[in-house]
């Protein structure tokens, strides 16, 4: 059973450049949500998705959009790239019909993405 | 607003000792959910242990379990047996409208031989 999968796990940008980051969620899950994770903080919440479009959203900027496919897979887009977007990207996937238990929300490995 | 407080920067604990990380929380709602995750070096964030508001056993898997004290809202994660690969950052979160995980700044455990 494949868990949550994100690509890519390390990444280079430059100041004003766009980055797309992907995830897959765990078979069976249908919801996917992305938290950004500055170093030494905790997670943020950035949005979640759930059929293909976005269900809550975070305190983030509209430089940060996202797109959910038919088959539940995710990417997030961050476009005029700041110093200060550097951070770890999660994506957690869950299930809606199933309720907030814990045995629902499991994460990825992360993007981590560094800004230049 | 939601909020979840882990007052413990670091922890030092020596393997094969029990270790309890603490968490307090602050919701208005009655119906909630609360994580515990691992965070190793990697990055990726590991699921311990959950806890329903309404649950009225405390939550355990293997060595680790939740100390739920609902009335002074806290919800410490212990683990007994502390062994080298625990050592990691400890998260403690709280399910916000059934959507967005609220999570604290973490603790940094250390296990020592």
């Amino acid at each position: 059973d494949a868990g949550v999968t994100q690509s890519p796990t390390h990444l280079i940008k430059t100041r004003g450049q766009q980055v797309t980051l992907r995830c897959s969620p765990k078979s069976g899950h249908d919801t996917v949500s992305w938290y950004q994770q500055a170093l030494g903080q905790g997670p943020q919440f950035i949005f979640q998705y759930y059929e293909e479009e976005e269900r809550q959203r975070g305190n983030f900027p509209d430089r940060f959009s996202g797109h959910q496919f038919p088959n539940y897979s995710s990417e997030l887009n961050v476009n005029a790239l700041l110093l200060g977007d550097s951070a770890l990207y999660l994506c957690a996937s869950s299930s809606i019909g199933t309720g907030p238990t814990g045995n629902t929300i499991y994460f990825g490995e992360g993007s981590w993405l560094t800004v230049v | 607003a939601q909020k979840i407080t882990q007052t413990q920067p670091g922890m030092f604990v020596q393997e094969k000792e029990a270790v309890t990380l603490d968490c307090t929380y602050d919701t208005s709602d009655q119906s909630y959910g609360l994580f515990w995750y691992k965070q190793p070096s990697s990055g990726e964030m590991i699921f311990l242990i959950y806890q329903g508001s309404y649950d009225e056993q405390n939550a355990t898997e293997g060595r680790y379990s939740l100390n739920f004290q609902k009335a002074r809202k806290s919800a410490n994660l212990v683990i007994s047996a502390s062994q080298l690969g625990d050592s990691a950052m400890y998260f403690c979160a709280m399910l916000q409208a059934g959507t967005a995980l609220i999570f604290g700044k973490g603790t940094t455990l250390s296990v020592s031989s």
